[in-house]
């Protein structure tokens, strides 16, 4: 079955700097990854998702990156801001109803 | 204006004692699902209901149990709780295979 492998686990990083978040996944069928901001006690928000017909997608601050050949896809958080603190979960799916989750990174943002 | 509504939001059951676990959704969603998620862990999928048919996931234990009565709502019932089994129990929501969105949890803690 399909596994996603996240890394790093924790990243501290200085207010304005960027933050890069790493993922692969086992299953070449995966066409749909998402990634999740989750606060402490709060619910998983999406924040972007890519589809395998795509290669790099923006939001303002927020990208992500996906090469399916090396079936590895990334999240770059710049100039980031201690509202930015948070745990992010990527994700995988061939496109069914199950969704594999990475383990998280637990991502601080030092003001 | 939440779309995906949990209640309770905290609950605490004693070893055994039958509990269940609402979910509600606004938005018209055919896929309801249920996570496990455990401290700093990724979440679980336990099973889901597409439409009216039930889903479940291989290792989800006998233990936990799912119903829709409707489109809106989906129950999750732990029908002999033990310590493991206490966790944020999140629901989630689609259309078809498309993008999951998150209720806010209910944090279970069994005594």
């Amino acid at each position: 079955g399909e596994n996603v492998e996240q890394h790093p686990s924790t990243l501290s990083v200085q207010e304005g700097d960027s933050a890069v978040i790493k993922c692969t996944y086992s299953d070449s069928a995966s066409n749909y990854f998402p990634w999740y901001k989750q606060e402490l006690g709060k619910r998983p928000q999406l924040i972007i998702d890519i589809r395998s017909n795509v290669g790099e997608k923006k939001d303002q601050r927020i990208a992500v990156t996906l090469n399916k050949t090396a079936k590895h896809f990334s999240l770059h958080i710049t100039e980031t801001q201690p509202e930015d603190s948070a745990v992010y979960f990527c994700a995988a799916s061939t496109g069914g109803f199950k969704t594999i989750f990475g383990a998280g990174t637990r991502l601080f943002v030092k003001a | 204006d939440a779309m995906v509504i949990q209640n309770p939001r905290y609950q605490v059951t004693q070893f055994g004692k039958p509990v269940t676990l609402s979910c509600s959704q606004t938005l018209n969603h055919n896929v309801m699902y249920w996570y496990q998620q455990k401290s700093s862990q990724a979440p679980k999928l336990l099973f889901h209901y597409y439409d009216k048919d039930f889903n479940n996931e291989a290792d989800t234990p006998d233990n936990f149990q799912s119903r829709r009565p409707n489109t809106s709502f989906c129950f999750l019932d732990i029908r002999s709780p033990g310590l493991g089994d206490a966790a944020m129990y999140l629901c989630a929501t689609s259309r078809a295979t498309d993008t999951q969105y998150f209720g806010p949890g209910t944090r279970l803690t069994v005594l």
